[in-house]
């Protein structure tokens, strides 16, 4: 049972333009949402996060939109940049358990320049 | 500040054989984790410590699993027998308590023959 889920494989934008990755999740029990970011032979690093109390954070070039009645959320990258190339995983953590993440497939991402 | 430091990078090995696996969290953070991830999947966690106690392994197959974090810093995931599903990146990661932000090694790819 795939608690979270990125139903995209992977995404391909021009540089310069809009990436928007998308995650679901079933759980309505989980009270902070993540994105994380991995380079090919990296392990993943934290990239923005979001708490179920509250419907967006920015940073940056990087939005999180958190749309709780329909159990999505989504990371928004503008512009997006050549650099930005990777595997974004969505990561949601349960509540009352303060350590345990559950993680999405992972969505690549390739910004053409 | 150092990260999280695991060793080795990759791991052949035949089947059967015993494997083990290092990590060194980041100084200060009494939450370490194992997770395991599979080729085009996200991370799973395996096995959760807080400080030098096993909190989470409900997910760690115990048969052929074990783990160590007698200290409570570094810690050592072992396999015995591995087995040729077991080929995976075992990524270990740490956190300070009470905090939704994990801070992942680069991970250990382990292939079995």
């Amino acid at each position: 049972d795939q608690q979270v889920k990125q139903n995209s494989p992977s995404l391909s934008v021009q540089e310069g333009r809009i990436s928007i990755l998308n995650c679901d999740y079933t759980n309505s029990m989980f009270d902070y949402f993540l994105w994380y970011k991995k380079y090919p032979a990296e392990g993943p690093t934290f990239l923005i996060s979001i708490s179920s109390i509250k419907d967006k954070n920015e940073d940056g070039r990087f939005t999180v939109f958190l749309n709780k009645s329909a159990k999505h959320l989504s990371l928004h990258i503008v512009p997006s940049q050549p650099g930005d190339s990777a595997v974004y995983f969505c990561a949601a953590r349960p509540s009352g358990n303060t350590g345990k993440l559950i993680f999405g497939q992972g969505t690549t991402l390739q910004v053409k320049p | 500040e150092a990260g999280v430091v695991q060793s080795p990078r990759y791991k052949i090995i035949e089947k059967k054989q015993p494997v083990a696996f290092w990590c060194n969290p980041i100084s200060g953070h009494n939450t370490l984790y194992w997770y395991l991830q599979n080729l085009g999947q996200g991370p799973e966690l395996l096995i959760r410590y807080e400080n030098e106690e096993a909190v989470d392994d409900s997910q760690l197959p115990k048969d052929r699993f074990s783990a160590e974090r007698l200290k409570g810093v570094d810690s050592t995931l072992k396999i015995q027998p591995a087995e040729l599903g077991d080929s995976a990146v075992y990524l270990c990661a740490s956190s300070q308590q009470n905090t939704g932000e994990l801070f992942f090694g680069e991970g250990s790819r382990l292939t079995v023959l």
